[in-house]
C-alpha cells in the first residue's frame, strides 16, 4: 500500500487552464504539505495543513488554492495556469510535532507541464 | 530565517569507494532536525538518514553515516562501499523543533552523485 499517493503523476495542459492535483495519505498523520520542485531541482514549501487547518502559506500566488476535506487528503487547485507553474509538485505528510520520528513522507510527485 | 547550503552541485565516486557530501546550514535555534533525502531518477524522495541536534552521537544507517558538527553548523553525509543504486540527487534538509514550529523542511540545492562502475 502506498503511504502517500498523488494523482496524476503527469499533467500536461495549456496556459490559462485550471487543474487540480490530489493527495492522500494512509499513515494517520495530522500534517500534510505541498512542495514545489522547480526546473533547477530546488525544493520549496508551498503550503501546510494540520488537521484541516492551514498553517503555512509561503507567499504563493493566490491562483494556488489548497483544500483539505479531511486530515488524510490535501488537494492543490491551480487557476489560470502560467508557463512558470511548470514544475514537479510533491505532497508530504508527517505526524504531529513531538510525536513519532518527525519524518516527512513524500508522494511520488506530479510533473506539471504548462504549454 | 534558516538556510541550507550544499556547495557541491555534482560529485562522482567509483563503485565500492567512499564519498562524502557536504551540507552547511544557518540557524539561531538550538534544537532542530537535519535530514538527508535521496531522489533517484524516479523522482521519489527517499529518507536516507536523520539527526536530532540535541544528540551528540552521529547517526548511522548501514552504509550511510553523518558527521554532525553543531558548532560549525555542518552536516555531511558519508556513503561507504558505494553502489550503482546510490546514484541520485541528494538533498540536505533542516526542520525546526519545538512548540509552534510549522514542521516545514528547508532544503539545500542538492548534490547529484554519479557512481562509476
Amino acid at each position: 500500500d502506498t503511504a502517500v499517493s498523488q494523482t496524476p503523476k503527469y499533467l500536461v495542459t495549456q496556459m490559462g487552464n485550471d487543474k487540480s492535483i490530489k493527495c492522500e495519505q494512509n499513515l494517520g498523520h495530522d500534517t500534510m504539505y505541498w512542495y514545489k520542485q522547480d526546473s533547477k531541482k530546488f525544493l520549496k514549501i508551498m503550503f501546510s495543513y494540520n488537521n484541516k487547518e492551514l498553517i503555512i502559506n509561503e507567499t504563493v500566488p493566490n491562483r494556488f488554492s489548497p483544500k483539505s476535506p479531511d486530515k488524510a487528503h490535501l488537494n492543490l487547485h491551480i487557476n489560470s495556469l502560467e508557463l512558470g507553474d511548470s514544475a514537479v509538485y510533491f505532497c508530504a505528510s508527517s505526524p504531529p510535532t513531538g510525536q513519532g520520528e518527525n519524518i516527512q513522507y513524500f508522494g511520488a510527485g506530479t510533473r506539471l507541464s504548462v504549454l | 530565517a534558516q538556510t541550507v547550503t550544499q556547495s557541491q552541485p555534482e560529485m562522482s565516486v567509483q563503485e565500492a569507494e567512499t564519498v562524502t557530501l557536504s551540507c552547511t546550514y544557518d540557524t539561531s535555534e538550538s534544537d532542530y532536525y537535519l535530514f538527508w533525502y535521496k531522489q533517484p531518477p524516479s523522482r521519489q524522495m527517499i529518507l536516507v538518514i536523520r539527526q536530532e541536534a540535541y544528540k551528540q552521537q552521529n547517526a548511522t544507517e548501514n552504509r550511510f553515516s553523518v558527521n554532525f558538527q553543531k558548532a560549525a553548523k555542518s552536516f555531511s553525509l558519508k556513503i561507504s562501499d558505494s553502489q550503482l543504486g546510490d546514484a541520485a540527487m541528494y538533498f540536505c534538509a533542516y526542520r525546526s523543533h519545538g512548540s509552534g514550529n510549522t514542521g516545514k523542511l528547508i532544503f539545500g540545492q542538492g548534490t547529484t552523485l554519479q557512481v562509476k562502475p
